[in-house]
């Protein structure tokens, strides 16, 4: 029963570079939502992403960043011309549904490092 | 106020010992409260979710207390696999309700 996946595991980008995320939820889960953890902070919520819908991306930049879940693959984060701030963990997490349990099971991250 | 707030440690405590983490959140609204452990560069995962009559789960005892917006993490007997980063979580309300806000942790090193 595998859990959340995600790759690359770690990722090097020089600033301009895009950078691509990938998350594989649990079976049978069909929410995704995305995670970024700074150096010494708390993880904060980026997007909430169902099959083919973004539910709320309240919490990501403006610029340079989108996701997507598409209804065949994996939910994909992407971040265009990166820059050194962009260096972070981030979390990818599913749920089966939003309302009546919300425990969510997080993935192993992708660890971004932009030179 | 921050949204959620927790002891910013780091504790260090020898093998067996007993110790208690405190959290605080502003929101009075959240509705869903959760202890979660990170071990160092992975991933965060659910130690437990904290009800209002308080619960327990072996070595592990949450308490919530809404009118003081404060949920407590009480480890007893602790071990050395114990040592982690403690995340405090809560949820979001209402139509958001499936967002998470985080505590920045607490380190925990348990030492034999």
């Amino acid at each position: 029963n595998a859990g959340v996946m995600q790759n690359p595991r770690h990722l090097v980008r020089r600033r301009g570079q895009e950078a691509r995320l990938r998350c594989s939820p649990m079976k049978g889960h069909s929410h995704v939502y995305w995670y970024r953890q700074l150096p010494e902070e708390g993880l904060k919520f980026m997007v909430y992403l169902q099959k083919e819908n973004i539910i709320d991306e309240s919490g990501m930049p403006k610029e340079r960043f989108s996701a997507e879940f598409p209804k065949e693959g994996p939910s994909i984060l992407r971040i265009q011309q990166v820059v050194r701030g962009d260096s972070a963990a981030y979390f990818c997490a599913s749920s089966p549904a939003s309302t009546g349990s919300y425990e969510q099971y997080f993935g192993p991250g992708t660890r971004l490092t932009v030179t | 106020r921050k949204e959620v707030e927790q002891d910013p440690g780091p504790f260090n405590v020898p093998e067996g010992a007993t110790v208690a983490f405190n959290c605080t959140y502003s929101n009075s609204a959240s509705q869903s409260f959760f202890w979660y452990r990170q071990d160092c560069r992975k991933e965060p995962k659910l130690l437990m979710s904290v009800y209002s009559s308080g619960n327990e789960d072996g070595r592990f005892t949450a308490q919530l207390n809404r009118a003081s917006q404060y949920i407590s993490l009480l480890i007893r007997d602790s071990k050395l696999s114990d040592s982690a980063t403690y995340l405090c979580v809560v949820n979001d309300s209402g139509g958001s309700n499936y967002k998470l806000t985080f505590g920045k942790g607490t380190l925990l090193t348990v030492n034999p």
